[in-house]
């Protein structure tokens, strides 16, 4: 059972456009909402993350908005640039911590110059 | 600080034969994780260390399958005997379980071909 469900697979963006990612959960107890970025021949490694006690949290040129009701948060990457390129992957985890994260299946992002 | 470091980077072995990942955490990091990732699956976590103690190993999918970090410094996955379907990137992530810090750092991952 996929507890995290990711879309799209795969994502294509010219530079200076947005790009955004959706991801839905089931599980309410999950309570810790964090993105991460690979790049190929190399480890995730984490973007941003969000709890639910606020609606949005901005760093920089990326976005997560969660909608609790929902079961449902997003990235958005503003002016998306070529070395944003990269798979992104959203997780979530019950108890406020980072262990037993459950991963979504992830998102190919290109962004074209 | 170099990172978490993962050992060897490509390993290509025959089915049957034993494989042993190797990971340093990062140093003053007192949790440890063993991911692995394909391309149906995903990411799944096999295990985590809190304290060089096993935790929670029930993503480790059978017997075959070993874990153990005998120290805060260094830990390792046997795979005993390996199957072709074993292949995939396995990936060792390391964090601070500090108050309120949940960044889990990975490794570049090791990625495994077994013929």
């Amino acid at each position: 059972q996929q507890q995290v469900k990711q879309s799209p697979q795969s994502l294509i963006v010219q530079k200076g456009g947005i790009s955004i990612i959706n991801c839905a959960y089931e599980n309410t107890a999950f309570d810790y909402f964090p993105w991460y970025q690979q790049f190929p021949g190399k480890g995730p490694a984490l973007l941003i993350a969000i709890r639910p006690d606020v609606s949005e949290k901005k760093e920089g040129r990326f976005t997560i908005s969660f909608n609790k009701s929902a079961k449902q948060f997003s990235l958005h990457i503003m002016d998306s640039q070529p070395g944003d390129s990269a798979t992104y992957f959203c997780a979530a985890n019950a108890q406020g911590g980072s262990e037993k994260l459950v991963f979504g299946k992830g998102t190919k992002l290109t962004v074209n110059p | 600080d170099a990172g978490v470091i993962q050992s060897p980077r490509h390993e290509v072995t025959e089915m049957g034969q034993e494989v042993t990942l190797r990971c340093k955490p990062i140093s003053g990091h007192n949790s440890l994780f063993w991911y692995r990732q394909t391309m149906m699956r995903g990411l799944e976590l096999l295990i985590y260390f809190n304290n060089n103690v096993p935790i929670d190993d029930s993503g480790m999918p059978e017997d075959r399958f070993s874990a153990k970090m005998p120290n805060a410094s260094f830990s390792t996955l046997k795979i005993q005997p390996s199957e072709p379907r074993d292949s995939a990137v396995y990936f060792c992530a390391s964090r601070d379980r500090g108050l309120g810090n949940e960044k889990l750092f990975f490794g570049s991952g090791t990625q495994l071909s077994v013929l």
